[in-house]
């Protein structure tokens, strides 16, 4: 199975700032890479599909890149509502492997 | 809207098995695969399996062949998952989810299953 990697694995940061996730795959999965935000007792939301495509409905300061094995989703400017745990998930081979989530927290 | 319902918290024993319904509205059912995703307490998401409720065909993580088995009512636009022979390392929050272009849009709001004697 592909491995997925996400660092860090918590961050504390303040709103406003700019925030870096990244996701590593064990091996080349194109551009089949999706981020998930997590909010606690919640379901995931898609935010970006794709490596790229930013969702109808999320904000534009969320942004995906990346392809072949490394992969990065950036918030621009972090709001209060922006807390929450992130998750990768490849789909590009089975099974599907999601990373084992970023919780960003307020400094 | 588009959404999946999916059916209530249960309890069982370990050995025992568990049915987990997802009601679908809002779409034509039978156009989008539904998945299905487990999150055990405090820990990240783990993908089972899908299936295309076009045609019935599934496909199963191999950790779960066996145990899991997703089915689908179209008359009724729900899917079902079952696990059988549970044990307390199933306890978990399990998803539905419809996959979308090339996304989880939207999930269930999500299932507990505790395994517990």
């Amino acid at each position: 199975a592909i491995q997925m990697t996400q660092s860090p694995s918590s961050l504390s940061a303040s709103v406003g700032d700019r925030v870096t996730i990244t996701c590593r795959a064990s091996q080349g999965i194109l551009n089949y890479l999706g981020w998930y935000q997590q909010k606690p007792g919640k379901a995931p939301e898609l935010l970006i599909s794709a490596a790229s495509g930013l969702q109808s409905g999320v904000p534009s300061r969320f942004s995906g890149s990346g392809s072949g094995t490394d992969f990065t989703l950036t918030i621009s400017s972090l709001q209060p509502e922006d807390f929450a745990t992130y998750y990768c998930l490849q789909d590009y081979n089975y099974p599907w492997t999601f990373g084992q989530g970023t919780k960003v927290e307020i400094k | 809207q588009v959404q999946l319902v999916q059916s209530g918290a249960e309890v069982k024993k370990p050995g025992a098995s568990v049915k987990v319904s997802c009601k679908a509205s809002g779409y034509t059912f039978t156009a989008y695969a539904i998945h299905w995703v487990r999150q055990a307490p405090g820990q990240s998401l783990e993908w089972m399996g899908w299936i295309n409720p076009g045609n019935v065909n599934t496909k199963y993580s191999q950790k779960f062949q066996g145990r899991v088995t997703i089915t689908t009512d179209t008359s009724a636009t729900t899917a079902y998952m079952e696990l059988v022979s549970l044990r307390s390392e199933d306890t978990a929050v399990y998803y539905c989810a419809r996959y979308y272009g090339s996304g989880f849009d939207p999930w269930g709001q999500g299932t507990l299953v505790t395994v517990s004697a």
